[in-house]
């Protein structure tokens, strides 16, 4: 069975305070990874898909990172806009179809 | 701009009392979802369908049922409602191994009383 956990659970910064979050997973065969944005009372907009370890996608602050066992969500000097909560997904060869399955999501927030 | 809509944002309903979800999309896409979405617990896949008429069970479906008559509409029903299905429901679409995942409504938060 596909899993991702992800951690921290919450995580607290000041503004200009790099981090990074983690996404530990196990599947049978990665078809793709997924990094989410949530805001509060809004369905998640996606963020980036990640496909084999080593690669690397960027976007303003963010930066995603893939090896075999886990993924990292990278936040370079962050603003208090980007305080939301992020969910990561994973695609495995044995889901029919393009069924994901979701970690619970680390919630971000960041103090001016 | 392409668009997952959901019909009601907040619902509020009483135990027994028949729910229905309602879900439309305007990306012509196969694959369409029901998530659930709870603290601590993520998201929960209920059911799904890739094509017209087509479904699957989620993880969780028990409690549920849906249907799809049309390509662009994905209804969730809740048969019964119980006190145990207030959450954060969630739909979304996708082509067949869409690249870019899913793309997600705005989510309609549901409180059985």
């Amino acid at each position: 069975e596909d899993q991702v956990t992800q951690s921290p659970e919450a995580l607290r910064l000041q503004e200009g305070e790099s981090s990074s979050l983690n996404c530990s997973y196990t599947v049978s065969g990665l078809r793709g990874l997924f990094w989410y944005r949530q805001d509060p009372g809004k369905g998640p907009e996606f963020l980036f898909t990640l496909y084999s370890a080593g690669e690397e996608k960027e976007k303003e602050r963010l930066k995603a990172t893939l090896t075999k066992k886990e993924s990292f969500l990278h936040i370079t000097a962050p603003k208090p806009e980007d305080s939301a909560t992020y969910l990561c997904a994973v695609r495995g060869s044995m889901e029919y179809g393009n069924k994901l399955v979701f970690g619970a999501g680390t919630i971000l927030r960041v103090k001016s | 701009d392409v668009k997952v809509t959901q019909s009601s944002r907040y619902l509020v309903k009483r135990t027994g009392e028949k729910v229905f979800l309602e879900c439309v999309q305007d990306m012509d896409h196969e694959n369409m979802f029901w998530y659930r979405q709870d603290p601590g617990l993520g998201l929960r896949l209920i059911y799904f369908s890739y094509d017209v008429k087509m479904k699957e069970k989620g993880d969780i479906p028990e409690g549920y049922s849906v249907s799809r008559e049309k390509k662009e509409r994905f209804s969730l029903i809740l048969e019964s409602a119980s006190t145990n299905q207030t959450s954060m429901y969630l739909c979304a679409s996708s082509y067949p191994g869409g690249v870019g995942g899913y793309t997600f409504g705005s989510g309609t938060r549901l409180t059985v009383v």
